[in-house]
């Protein structure tokens, strides 16, 4: 059975300095990872996605991941935190095999400090 | 190009009344489908999930039922609405291309019970 777990509900982070969202992963087979992020009153928005191809992942607005399957995690970074990033991100995990049901982390939600 | 079609936007049921959301996907055939619920202040849990017609899988015990009368049409409904029920519900759905995944996501329904 796969599952996801966000560790932290909450940052809070200052303009311009580093952001990181950390997510551990459980899965039986080779999964895919996804982040999502999801504004205010809107709906999700892909960030990034590992597939088993590079373990650092770029997606947009300056975000990466890093998949380490030895610490089977998958935490979202980006070098400086902008006020536009202030959301909520999930992330999100995949199995290839026998299970290709999308298993969502229960988010955490990002604050910008100006 | 791929789309997912979420509706209502909005709605505003009394307790007890019926519910039916509706969510149709295009530019796919056989797609696993996903309806999610957000509360407030909480992540995204899965409700239900398709791997086709007429296959519906349930994840928690609740008021809801799901249906997939067609390959691309998902249906999220219950017959008696409670309290508990508002929230931010969204459809959803992925598919493997070629070893690479993918998922997209309505733009959801927020559902107030009054």
């Amino acid at each position: 059975a796969q599952s996801v777990t966000q560790l932290d509900s909450h940052v809070s982070v200052s303009e311009g300095t580093p952001v990181l969202l950390r997510c551990n992963y459980s899965s039986s087979y080779s999964p895919s990872l996804f982040w999502y992020v999801q504004h205010p009153n809107k709906g999700l928005q892909l960030l990034l996605k590992y597939t088993s191809a590079a373990t650092l992942v770029k997606g947009i607005n300056g975000f990466e991941a890093e998949f380490k399957k030895s610490e089977t995690s998958f935490h979202l970074t980006k070098p400086s935190a902008h006020m536009s990033d202030a959301a909520e991100y999930f992330c999100v995990v995949s199995e290839y095999f026998g299970n290709e049901k999308l298993t969502f982390g229960t988010g955490t939600r990002l604050t910008i400090i100006p | 190009s791929q789309t997912i079609h979420q509706w209502p936007a909005t709605l505003v049921q009394p307790v007890g009344s019926p519910l039916s959301l509706e969510c149709t996907v295009e530019g796919t055939s056989n797609p696993n489908l996903y309806w999610y619920r957000q509360a407030a202040g909480r992540g995204l849990q899965l409700l239900f999930y398709s791997v086709g017609i007429g296959q519906i899988s349930s994840e928690v015990p609740q008021n809801l039922s799901a249906s997939r009368p067609q390959d691309r049409q998902f249906i999220l409904s219950s017959k008696k609405l409670l309290l508990s029920d508002s929230g931010f519900y969204l459809c959803a759905w992925s598919e493997f291309k070629g070893g690479d995944p993918e998922a997209f996501f309505g733009q959801g329904t927020r559902l107030t019970v009054v």
